[in-house]
């Protein structure tokens, strides 16, 4: 199975401000990586797909790099609807799965 | 608009069975894999099944092998999880998730239900 391992656990930063969220995973998942965006009481939103493919109506913003076993969603200027808990998976393999999560706060 | 709603869920003794519903409308639902991703309260998400548009593949996480069956009727625009042998920690709110893309999958999820909760408790 392959691990995935989100960094760091919660970001608290100024509207307006820079976020790099991390996503280490413990093999190669060859580019196959998303990231989702999860508000309070709500289901995950795909952000991200295949490093770096903005999904349908994701703000630009939200910008995806990364390769082998390092990926990074970066945040470019926080706007306060962006807060929520951010999770990368990835698809190289079964079993799929999520990584722990970054949640994002604004100050 | 595409649009997946659960149901089914709700308290359950350990032990005992459940059967998850969703409905999806607003897409060519026959095209699509389907998935299920659970959370347990205050944690993160758990991806557990996939079944194929046209259920030939099918597969799931360990934590839920051979106690849970997923399966689909595209004729009603539906997908199920049969759950058995429920345990405490099956507890969560559980999501179905439809593939990003129709007719060849690429195993990310861009359309979620509502989610739906299971408590396994006595």
């Amino acid at each position: 199975e392959i691990v995935l391992t989100q960094s760091p656990a919660n970001l608290s930063l100024s509207p307006g401000e820079s976020a790099t969220l991390s996503c280490r995973a413990s093999q190669s998942v060859s580019g196959y990586l998303a990231w989702y965006q999860q508000k309070p009481g709500q289901a995950p939103r795909l952000v991200i797909h295949e490093t770096s493919n903005r999904a349908t109506g994701i703000p630009a913003r939200f910008s995806g790099r990364g390769s082998g076993t390092d990926y990074t969603l970066t945040i470019s200027s926080l706007e306060p609807e962006d807060i929520g808990v951010y999770y990368c998976q990835h698809r190289a393999d079964w079993p799929l799965t999520f990584g722990g999560g970054t949640k994002v706060e604004i100050k | 608009e595409a649009q997946l709603v659960e149901s089914g869920g709700g308290l359950v003794q350990p032990g005992g069975s459940l059967r998850l519903s969703c409905a999806a409308s607003g897409f060519a639902f026959s095209t699509y894999s389907m998935n299920w991703v659970r959370q347990a309260p205050g944690k993160g998400l758990e991806w557990i099944s996939y079944i194929s548009s046209g259920s030939s593949s099918i597969f799931y996480a360990d934590s839920v092998k051979g106690r849970f069956t997923v399966s689909r009727d595209n004729a009603k625009n539906s997908v199920y999880l049969q759950m058995n042998s429920l345990r405490d920690e099956d507890t969560a709110v559980y999501y179905c998730a439809r593939d990003r893309r129709g007719g060849w999958p690429d195993n990310f999820f861009d359309c979620w239900g509502q989610g739906i909760l299971v408590t396994v408790s006595s």
